[in-house]
Formats: structure tokens, sequence, C-alpha cells
């Protein structure tokens, strides 16, 4: 089955510390996202990628990085330089990038800094 | 204010009732408009886009204006599985896509 998936679903870390969030797509899509949700509020694009080596900063990028070595592949790292990083984060990918594409997302991953 | 902006609810309606979501965006050079449903704790999915004539998906019915810059979601005999978030998504030419923060929906039998 084609899809995304996102591990772990939940992470527990402590301030202070590293972490990255797995994100794989076998979609054979061009264009990958990382977005962040937060109660009571839209998804915010953090980084995006249209094409393997290559990615861009969205709104909210500070705090964080990715990488795109593989065109199925979007590791997200929350380093400790993110202020506030507990949130719900979520991986989509599209066909093409650009706004017209619908978004496929998967399932998140909960990350709760203790 | 809020590029695209959702009345967050809830709506509490009963089985079969239509019910109706508003969606005011400002950006005038948005060209791309989506209606995703959220489930709690999980991920967005596309529901249906938004065309400018107009569009309609069984009990779903999608609207465009342009001019007042807004969309519009019905939903008509109103389903307990109906119960989400409703998701409003505004994107432009120049590759920036908006959320909206979404509209809960409570469906009671």
């Amino acid at each position: 089955d084609g899809g995304i998936t996102q591990s772990p679903k939940y992470l527990f870390r402590k301030e202070g510390q590293n972490v990255t969030l797995s994100c794989e797509q076998n979609l054979n899509h061009d264009a990958m996202y990382w977005y962040r949700q937060d109660p009571g509020q839209g998804l915010r694009l953090i980084y995006y990628s249209q094409i393997v080596n290559d990615f861009q900063k969205g709104d909210i990028a500070e705090g964080y990085s990715v990488s795109r070595e593989k065109k199925e592949s979007f590791p997200l790292t929350v380093t400790s330089a993110q202020k506030n990083p507990t949130a719900f984060y979520l991986c989509a990918s599209s066909i093409k990038g650009g706004s017209v594409n619908e978004q496929f997302f998967g399932p998140g991953t909960r990350l709760t800094v203790l | 204010r809020k590029e695209v902006e959702q009345d967050p609810g809830p709506f509490n309606v009963p089985e079969g009732a239509t019910v109706a979501f508003n969606c005011t965006y400002s950006n005038s050079a948005s060209q791309s408009f989506f209606w995703y449903r959220q489930d709690c704790r999980k991920e967005p999915k596309l529901l249906m886009s938004v065309y400018s004539s107009g569009n309609e998906d069984g009990r779903f019915t999608a609207q465009l204006n342009r001019a007042s810059q807004y969309i519009s979601l019905l939903i008509r005999d109103s389903k307990l599985s109906d119960s989400a978030t409703y998701l409003c998504v505004v994107s432009t030419l120049t590759f920036k896509t908006i959320f909206g923060a979404g509209t809960r929906l409570f469906v009671k039998a």
C-alpha cells in the first residue's frame, strides 16, 4: 500500500536534547513538507522540499533542521534551540511542489518535551 | 488579521441537519482552495477541492466567492460520522499554503 509513514507516534524527550522525527513516503511524490500543529491553531509550515537535495524554510523554521538525501525520506530534527517544541508534527507530500496539488499527510508524531 | 479565518465552533447539530461553514481569506492572489477533514488526534485528509463554479460531492457542496474572498462548505443530511474538524486551506501560485484553524462539528443522535 502506498502512503506516508511517520515514526514514532509518540515521543518524549528531555529539554535540551535534539530529536529527529522520521517521515517516509512510497508515493513517488517530488514534494514533501513538515508542519506543526498546536491546539486551536492551524497547521504552520516548518520546512518544505520540492526536489531531492533541496529544501526551503517555511514560516517557523527557527530551531528546526531537515535533510532530503532521498526522494522517499524527509527527516526533521527538532533542536534544543526550538523554544517550545512540544506539539503535533505532521509530514505531508504532494506529486509536485506548488499550490494546486493535494497534500497527503502522514499520521503525525506527538512530541512532548519534559 | 489572520490570513485564513474560520469560525472555530463548535457546531452541535442533530443527525439529518444541514450545516454550513464559512471561511474568509485575506490574500486576493489566492488561487487554490480546499476543504480538509481532521478527526481528533489524526492527520488531515482532503475532503474536496473548491472550484470557481462550485462543486458537489454527495452530501457535500463547496462554493467560492472570489469577490468577497470567502469559501463555504455545506453538509446536508449530517451523519454521526461527519463529526470532525473541518480545515479551510488556501494557496497562492507562489507556493504559499495557509491552513485555517478549523471548525469543529459535533453531530448528535
